[in-house]
């Protein structure tokens, strides 16, 4: 199993681009989430999508849109790219919602600048 | 969800136990405490979670204090590669987990 993959793994823009973050997981887990990680920060929590066909916003979620193509498949979309959305993106999966437990699998992340 | 501190970095001799605190004082009866670390650079990575009992795997040991109130992650045996930040949550079910910005362990020769 590939587990969590994101692509691409780095990438420049600039100010007013448009780019969708792709990432995808094997592991048939049903809730995916979407963070950003600023240098010496955790991370927050974008948009997450807790079962195949809902999305729900997270502590960040302006200048952010998704999509949760199917199962497997979660998306970011940056529609009009700015400098302060520089940063480390990562994307996770869980086995479910209503669980007992909180184990979440990450991707590598994906390094987006923006000037 | 409840909030935590910890301390923002330790040290530890490669081979010694590591032992990394966290405070949770306002953690609720249906809250578990989650570990995760990060190691430079990349996704964190699950470590071990507990309700009320300690709890031991194959990575480390989770003790939780009886008010649960308190925790320590302790990895018994600390390599170079354990050299990573760790993050202590608190969450409840079906919830999102919210990082802070964790304790950076350094290990050393």
């Amino acid at each position: 199993n590939a587990g969590v993959t994101q692509t691409p793994k780095f990438q420049v823009l600039k100010t007013g681009q448009s780019m969708t973050l792709q990432c995808a997981q094997d592991m048939n887990h049903n809730s995916m989430y979407w963070y950003r990680q600023d240098p010496g920060m955790g991370l927050r929590l974008i948009y997450y999508s807790a079962s195949e066909g809902t999305t729900d916003k997270g502590e960040v979620p302006n200048g952010y849109n998704v999509s949760r193509l199917n199962k497997r498949e979660f998306s970011l979309r940056l529609e009009s790219a700015a400098p302060s959305q520089t940063s480390v993106y990562f994307c996770a999966s869980r086995t479910g919602t209503g669980a007992s437990y909180n184990e979440q699998f990450f991707g590598p992340g994906t390094r987006l600048t923006v000037l | 969800d409840a909030k935590t501190t910890q301390p923002p970095s330790m040290d530890c001799a490669e081979g010694r136990a590591a032992n990394l605190p966290c405070n949770h004082s306002t953690i609720s009866g249906n809250e578990y405490v989650y570990w995760y670390r990060q190691i430079h650079s990349q996704g964190p990575q699950y470590i071990i979670h507990g309700l009320k009992n300690n709890e031991t795997n194959e990575m480390a040991s989770l003790i939780i204090t009886e008010d649960r109130k308190s925790s320590t992650l302790i990895l018994p045996h600390a390599t170079l590669r354990d050299t990573a930040v760790y993050y202590c949550i608190v969450s409840g079910t079906a919830s999102k987990l919210t990082f802070g910005t964790g304790t950076r362990l350094q290990v050393t020769l």
